[in-house]
């Protein structure tokens, strides 16, 4: 169980577009879910932590207009990479926390953005 | 978050047990010692995690001092499948979320 979907897996836009990446739990049902980022070589850092029907809360540093996240529902959030530029290339990784367990957090496979 | 200590990097023979050490000096009472692994260009694996006692499961086991001031993560038979980056990291309890350090890149070679 406590399987994480990301898609898509990798994406390539042109600077000034959008993009959305989703993020599901598919066996069970998430509170919160949590943005990461990526840079090669580098260890993932927290972009936000997403709870269901609320707003998102952004760490120090993350643009909350260029990082639309979206957590409608118990099982899906999304994350919007609004007018993007080639600096937003990265890998996006997503996680969710299971609704009332104390379980792990589970994590999806991520999402390889590429900004021309 | 506690803060944790690292190797940068490890080698380990294919079949050999692979010890992979962890320093949380300053983990508090209620913290526990998580482990996830991230494979390249995939998201992080949950490995295993314990509080104060020893742990085994299916992919590892998890020794943690009596002091539990620093742990080991042991994969008994590693494989070129569990080259990777290992990640040790404390936190008040499950579902918090996780703040990743450098982790030690473990490398499986034949």
């Amino acid at each position: 169980g406590a399987v994480v979907s990301q898609h898509p897996s990798w994406v390539i836009c042109k600077s000034g577009t959008s993009v959305k990446i989703e993020c599901r739990s598919l066996d069970f049902q998430a509170t919160t879910m949590f943005w990461y980022r990526q840079f090669p070589k580098k260890s993932l850092m927290l972009m936000a932590t997403s709870n269901e029907g609320s707003k998102a809360t952004y760490e120090q540093g993350v643009e909350k207009d260029k990082f639309l996240i979206n957590h409608a529902s118990l099982t899906l959030s999304t994350l919007t990479v609004t007018s993007a530029h080639p600096e937003d290339s990265s890998f996006y990784i997503c996680s969710a926390l299971r609704q009332g367990g104390n379980s792990p957090l589970h994590f999806g496979n991520g999402t390889r953005l590429t900004v021309t | 978050d506690a803060k944790t200590t690292q190797p940068p990097s490890m080698d380990c023979a294919e079949g050999r047990a692979a010890n992979l050490p962890c320093n949380h000096s300053t983990i508090s009472g209620n913290e526990y010692v998580y482990w996830y692994r991230q494979i390249h260009s995939q998201g992080p694996q949950y490995i295993i995690h314990g509080l104060k006692n020893n742990e085994t499961n299916e992919m590892a086991s998890l020794i943690i001092t009596e002091d539990r001031k620093s742990s080991t993560l042991i994969l008994p038979h590693a494989t070129l499948r569990d080259t990777a980056v290992y990640y040790c990291i404390v936190i008040p309890n499950a579902g918090n979320m996780l703040t990743f350090g450098g982790g030690t890149r473990l490398m499986v070679k034949p």
